[in-house]
């Protein structure tokens, strides 16, 4: 089992559609959660990160974290073709030795249609 | 302007043949890491740096080495590459933060490796 699962898609939409992508993970050791936007031929950009459980608002994206579930959630309003790209949930693994590194979920393709 | 840089771009090779993929960053970040994605199993961490002299493994190390001898240089070696190392490969760095909010990662453009 992977410690990070995400729906890869695709998921079409159409303009002005609210989206919802999430993902669920296994390690509860996990913090700070984020979500990063990859283009197509381009490296990932962090959108938004989160520490605790609730809710984090920035414009029309929402991130949602439940930890309790282990699962968290990215909400885009008012989606827009600009928004097409594969978005990633990403998690720090703190470890045990004073270094820590990152888990990503496999991605999910998002197509925003005009 | 704030970037990292990787070289080559592309690249088509041979098995066995060593190569290194140069990764560098002026941001005066500590951390710097090495990723490779891959369809269906996304983006996996290779080897991280949380300082001069300081890597760790990620997940998938095999076959790969790393070295951190300056802060803004992390290069990626493959001292003998094989077909399953065809890949897209990324380098990333961000300021270290340890027990703070995780500072953004900054990657690369990336490098197409294709080993025949």
């Amino acid at each position: 089992q992977k410690e990070v699962e995400q729906d890869p898609g695709p998921l079409s939409v159409p303009e002005g559609a609210i989206v919802s992508l999430n993902c669920t993970y296994s390690n509860s050791a996990f913090q700070y959660f984020m979500w990063y936007r990859q283009y197509s031929r381009k490296g990932p950009e962090l959108l938004m990160y989160t520490y605790s459980s609730g809710n984090k608002e920035d414009g029309r994206f929402t991130a949602q974290v439940d930890k309790s579930s282990k699962y968290i959630s990215l909400f885009i309003r008012d989606s827009q073709p600009s928004d097409s790209a594969t978005y990633l949930c990403a998690m720090r693994d703190p470890g045990t030795s004073g270094t820590y590194k990152y888990i990503f979920g496999t991605g999910t393709r998002l197509k925003v249609l005009a | 302007e704030a970037q990292v840089t990787q070289n080559p771009r592309y690249l088509i090779t041979v098995t066995g043949k060593k190569l290194t993929v140069t990764c560098s960053q002026n941001m005066n970040h500590e951390y710097m890491s090495w990723y490779r994605q891959d369809p269906g199993l996304g983006l996996r961490q290779i080897y991280y740096s949380m300082n001069v002299e300081v890597t760790d493994k990620g997940d998938v190390p095999e076959g790969y080495k790393v070295s951190r001898k300056e802060k803004r240089n992390f290069p990626l070696i493959l001292e003998s590459p094989s077909p399953n190392q065809t890949s897209l490969y990324f380098c990333a760095s961000s300021f270290k933060g340890q027990g703070v909010p995780p500072y953004e990662q900054y990657f690369g453009p990336g490098t197409r490796l294709t080993v025949t």
